[in-house]
């Protein structure tokens, strides 16, 4: 069975432009969550999907949005970028979420550079 | 609030030695569980080991186990017979419900 997949695994942006980036679940898993890893702050919680809809949302502002499409594929959306929204964003999936006792299965990340 | 501490934040082991890592956690919840991850150098995240909080057996996985201190609030990881492949930043992770949470990391490197 694949793992998680994110595309693009590196994306430079400027300050001021928006991003998208993605994330293809594990088959059969119908949550996604995702994280920011920064070496200031290590991983912070973004927020879920389940099923389309966002079930949690972590303390990040609103410039940081996503969605689920109905095969549990996730998009995550930055706009106005920000230096310090440089990172590694992680998706994770698993088959329930958080109302679950499921595991997490990380993707390898999309590292974003913002200048 | 949940908090993860990680208090090592780099810890060295040689080649087939045997190396733990610390962990503690703050929480009022009785039915939680707790992970560890390994994030090898601009590798994937992977799963190592976790653990229910309402089981009382430490989890194994092969060369990696916990101890779990409940009522010392404690996870810690052990890893017999260290080899090069487990160099790696290593996150102890919490979950209860919607609330999962990460330490910091320890950076463990394995010496020859």
């Amino acid at each position: 069975k694949a793992g998680v997949t994110q595309t693009p695994r590196y994306l430079i942006k400027t300050r001021g432009q928006q991003v998208t980036l993605s994330c293809s679940p594990i088959s059969g898993h119908r949550s996604v969550s995702w994280y920011q890893q920064t070496p200031g702050q290590g991983l912070q919680f973004l927020f879920e999907y389940f099923s389309e809809t966002q079930r949690n949302k972590g303390n990040f502002p609103g410039r940081f949005s996503g969605r689920q499409f109905s095969n549990s594929r996730s998009e995550m959306n930055v706009s106005t970028l920000e230096l310090g929204d440089s990172a590694l964003y992680l998706c994770a999936s698993s088959l329930q979420g958080s109302t679950s006792t499921d595991t997490q299965y990380f993707g390898p990340g999309t590292r974003l550079t913002v200048l | 609030a949940q908090t993860v501490t990680q208090s090592q934040p780099e810890m060295s082991v040689q080649e087939a030695e045997t190396v733990t890592l610390s962990c503690t956690y703050d929480t009022s919840e009785s039915d939680y569980y707790l992970f560890w991850y390994k994030q090898p150098p601009s590798r994937q995240m992977i799963l190592v080991i976790r653990q229910e909080a309402y089981k009382q057996q430490n989890a194994t996985e092969n060369r990696f186990s916990v101890n779990f201190q409940k009522a010392a609030k404690s996870f810690s990881l052990k890893i017999s017979d260290s080899q090069l492949g487990d160099a790696a930043m290593y996150f102890c992770a919490y979950r209860w419900g919607n609330d999962m949470r990460f330490g910091a990391g320890t950076r463990l490197t394995v010496k020859p």
